[in-house]
């Protein structure tokens, strides 16, 4: 059955350093890219990472870049997010999904598994 | 960046009721556009894929429609567990942006 775990939040103290994983099995994991997506308390959903299923390209949106670093190890099946330098805005239930990109449409299936969800609360 | 945006952000109705939820693209999107259904302390689950395919597993009384800017997706019927929030997302060009959501609640 195709399953996506995430694990490794908690709290953290601001300025703090932290490690998010996310065990995938069911499916060919280096067959997809795998991504981290957010959720504020009582927010919508913001994507923030992607990574290939090669491990390079990595992309991340612009207010992150240089504080968080994702990561695969495609031997294990899994996915990682470091996080670094947190701020209390980081607080949130982070997901990981997965999409593949299909040619003979040009289009990707994006986000149709998501894990459960690991909750970062970042405060002093 | 590509500015999705849905409408209502709220909306109350009624079991079996029928729903409509619109969103619209800040440019042309073609038909790279889903939707999610999330409950409270859940993950959130996809309904629709490329504009208006139905999700493996999802009911029938779900559908989406629209390309270029306008989506929409509609539930014939609304049932006790449609209840949540509805979010729509494009994965056109990156970053792939999600729509403000809309909450579906009991009227």
């Amino acid at each position: 059955q195709v399953q996506l775990v995430e694990s490794g939040g908690g709290l953290v103290k601001p300025g703090g350093s932290l490690r998010l994983s996310c065990a995938a099995s069911g499916f060919t994991f280096t067959d997809f890219y795998m991504y981290w997506i957010r959720q504020a308390p009582g927010k919508g959903l913001e994507w923030i990472s992607y990574i290939s299923g090669s491990g390079i390209p990595t992309y991340y949106t612009a207010s992150l870049r240089g504080r968080f670093t994702i990561s695969r190890d495609n031997a294990k099946n899994s996915l990682y997010l470091q996080m670094s330098s947190l701020r209390v805005e980081d607080t949130a239930v982070y997901y990981c999904a997965r999409a593949s990109f299909k040619g003979y449409i040009s289009s990707w299936d994006a986000f149709d598994v998501w894990g459960q969800g690991t909750l970062v609360s970042v405060s002093s | 960046d590509i500015q999705m945006t849905q409408s209502p952000s709220s909306l109350s109705a009624s079991v079996g009721d029928r729903v409509t939820i619109t969103c619209r693209a800040s440019q042309g999107i073609r038909n790279d556009l889903g939707w999610y259904q999330q409950t409270p302390g859940k993950a959130p689950k996809r309904l629709i894929y490329a504009a208006s395919s139905l999700q493996s597993g999802v009911p029938s009384r779900f559908s989406g429609s629209g390309s270029g800017t306008e989506f929409t997706l509609t539930i014939s019927s609304l049932q006790p567990e449609d209840f949540a929030i509805y979010y729509c997302l494009q994965h056109n060009s990156y970053p792939w942006t999600f729509g403000q959501g809309t909450k579906v609640e009991i009227k």
